[in-house]
C-alpha cells in the first residue's frame, strides 16, 4: 500500500520537450507539494496545493505548472525543459487540519529528471 | 522567515558509537521542527517531530531530539550507530500552520566498523 506514489521514477528527455510527472496520495491528505532536490541534494519546495487551491508558489519559472485535478492529485508539467532542470523532484502531502499528526509531510519516491 | 542550519555536511562514526547530528533553527514564531531521513535513491521518511509539546522527542530506530529554545537547536541523537543508519539526514522547520517546511543542507552520515 503505497501512500504516496510518483510516475514516472525516471524521466530522461532533450532540451526543449514537454514532459509530466504524475502524484497521488491514498492518505486522505487536503494539502500536497512538489519539491525540487538539486544534485548537491539541496531540498527546496516548489509548489503547495490545499484542497486543490494553490497556496505556495516559490519563484518557480513559469514552465513549470501544477495541475491538482482533485484532493488527491497533483501533478507537474514542465515545458520547454532546460539542462538546469535535471534533479530529483519529490511529491509529499500533509494533513493541514490541525489533527494529532498534522505537520508531518509524508513523501513519494522522486522522479529522477534528467535532461540532455 | 524560516530557516535551518546543518552543521557538517558529513559525518562519520563507528559502529557503536554515539551520533550527534546538529540543527539550529532560525524562526520569528514558535516553530515546528523535524528530523527526516533520505536513504540512497530513496524518498524521505520522517524520523521524529517537535510540536510543541515534550522537548525531548523520540523517534523511530532509537533516535532522538531534543528541543531547546535558548540554544535555537534541535540536534538529533542517537547512543549507539549501526551500520544501517547511514544515509542523509535533513532538518526541516516550520511555521504558520505547517504549510511549508524549510531544510536544512543535509548531513551525509557514514557508519565505520
Amino acid at each position: 500500500d503505497t501512500a504516496v506514489s510518483q510516475t514516472p521514477k525516471y524521466l530522461v528527455t532533450q532540451m526543449g520537450n514537454d514532459k509530466s510527472i504524475k502524484c497521488e496520495q491514498n492518505l486522505g491528505h487536503d494539502t500536497m507539494y512538489w519539491y525540487k532536490q538539486d544534485s548537491k541534494k539541496f531540498l527546496k519546495i516548489m509548489f503547495s496545493y490545499n484542497n486543490k487551491e494553490l497556496i505556495i508558489n516559490e519563484t518557480v519559472p513559469n514552465r513549470f505548472s501544477p495541475k491538482s485535478p482533485d484532493k488527491a492529485h497533483l501533478n507537474l508539467h514542465i515545458n520547454s525543459l532546460e539542462l538546469g532542470d535535471s534533479a530529483v523532484y519529490f511529491c509529499a502531502s500533509s494533513d493541514a487540519r490541525g489533527l494529532a499528526n498534522s505537520y508531518e509531510q509524508y513523501f513519494g519516491p522522486g522522479t529522477r529528471l534528467t535532461v540532455t | 522567515a524560516q530557516s535551518v542550519t546543518q552543521l557538517g555536511s558529513h559525518v562519520s562514526v563507528s559502529e557503536g558509537a554515539l551520533v550527534l547530528l546538529r540543527c539550529n533553527y532560525s524562526s520569528s514564531v514558535p516553530p515546528y521542527l523535524f528530523w527526516y531521513v533520505q536513504y540512497p535513491n530513496q524518498g524521505l521518511q520522517l524520523l521524529l517531530k517537535y510540536t510543541s509539546a515534550a522537548t525531548l522527542v523520540k523517534g523511530i530506530n532509537g533516535f532522538e531530539a531534543e528541543f531547546k529554545k535558548s540554544e535555537t537547536s534541535f540536534h538529533l541523537t542517537k547512543p549507539s550507530a549501526h551500520m544501517s543508519d547511514a544515509a542523509e539526514y535533513f532538518c526541516a522547520v516550520s511555521t504558520g500552520g505547517g504549510n511549508k517546511l524549510t531544510f536544512g543542507t543535509g548531513t551525509q552520515l557514514k557508519v565505520e566498523l
